[in-house]
């Protein structure tokens, strides 16, 4: 089964108004982290946001939050106010608790996001 | 900010051929570890290293690969015997702690290698 499902591959919005980005997992773990990365046409992987399965409330850095409804096994990104540099492709990506905490991150198919002027 | 960096960004081989892909993590990281990424595909957990020791390898990880810390500051990964199915990008990334949930990876640029 897909730990990290993202259903959709492609997102347009446009400039400066808000999109979100689609995040489901799936585990049997309590204790998990949930990550988003944004990857340029450049190829880097650059560190959005983070969400813990006992943080209390939805992550928010900057212009970037995390709708985290726990219930549903869902993690969502949210950008506001879009800008023409944040077209990129976004993974969403789990760290599983136990054992191997810390170790690997299981990352999603990617959407790749477009902001229109 | 600092910044791992990977070298080449781009690696044409034959097939059979050996290639390494060399990376240079954040300098007080201890963490070290290799994905890739095949065209259209997602992005995928091969290794990861600590004090001088594989922690963690995936399924793809096999007998064809290996991963060095040759020196106090490159950390390598090496295909013996290239097949094209090894073509894709190569993501190195390192982290300063493993026992932390919350602990983000910082990424390299990526070496995209193309087998032929």
């Amino acid at each position: 089964a897909q730990k990290i499902t993202q259903t959709q591959p492609g997102m347009f919005v446009q400039e400066k108004e808000a999109v979100t980005l689609d995040c489901t997992y799936d585990t049997s773990d309590p204790s998990y982290g949930l990550f988003w990365y944004k990857q340029p046409s450049s190829g880097e992987m650059i560190f959005l946001i983070y969400q813990g399965s006992y943080d209390q409330q939805n992550a928010t850095e900057g212009r970037y939050s995390l709708n985290f409804q726990k219930a549903r096994k869902s993690a969502n990104l949210v950008i506001s106010a879009s800008q023409l540099g944040d077209s990129a492709m976004y993974f969403c990506a789990m760290r599983e608790g136990g054992e191997t905490s810390g170790s690997r991150l299981t990352f999603g198919e990617g959407t790749q996001l477009t902001v229109n002027p | 900010e600092p910044e791992v960096t990977q070298t080449p960004s781009h690696q044409v081989t034959q097939m059979g051929q050996e290639v390494i892909l060399r990376c240079v993590p954040i300098s007080n990281h201890l963490y070290f570890y290799w994905y890739r990424q095949i065209l259209g595909q997602k992005v995928e957990f091969l290794v990861s290293f600590y004090n001088n020791e594989i922690s963690e390898k995936s399924e793809i990880f096999d007998d064809q690969f290996s991963v060095e810390r040759p020196d106090g500051s490159n950390f390598t990964l090496k295909i013996r015997s290239t097949k094209l199915e090894d073509s894709a990008m190569y993501f190195c990334a390192s982290s300063g702690w493993r026992d932390r949930l919350n602990e983000k990876l910082f990424f390299g640029s990526g070496t995209q290698l193309s087998v032929l």
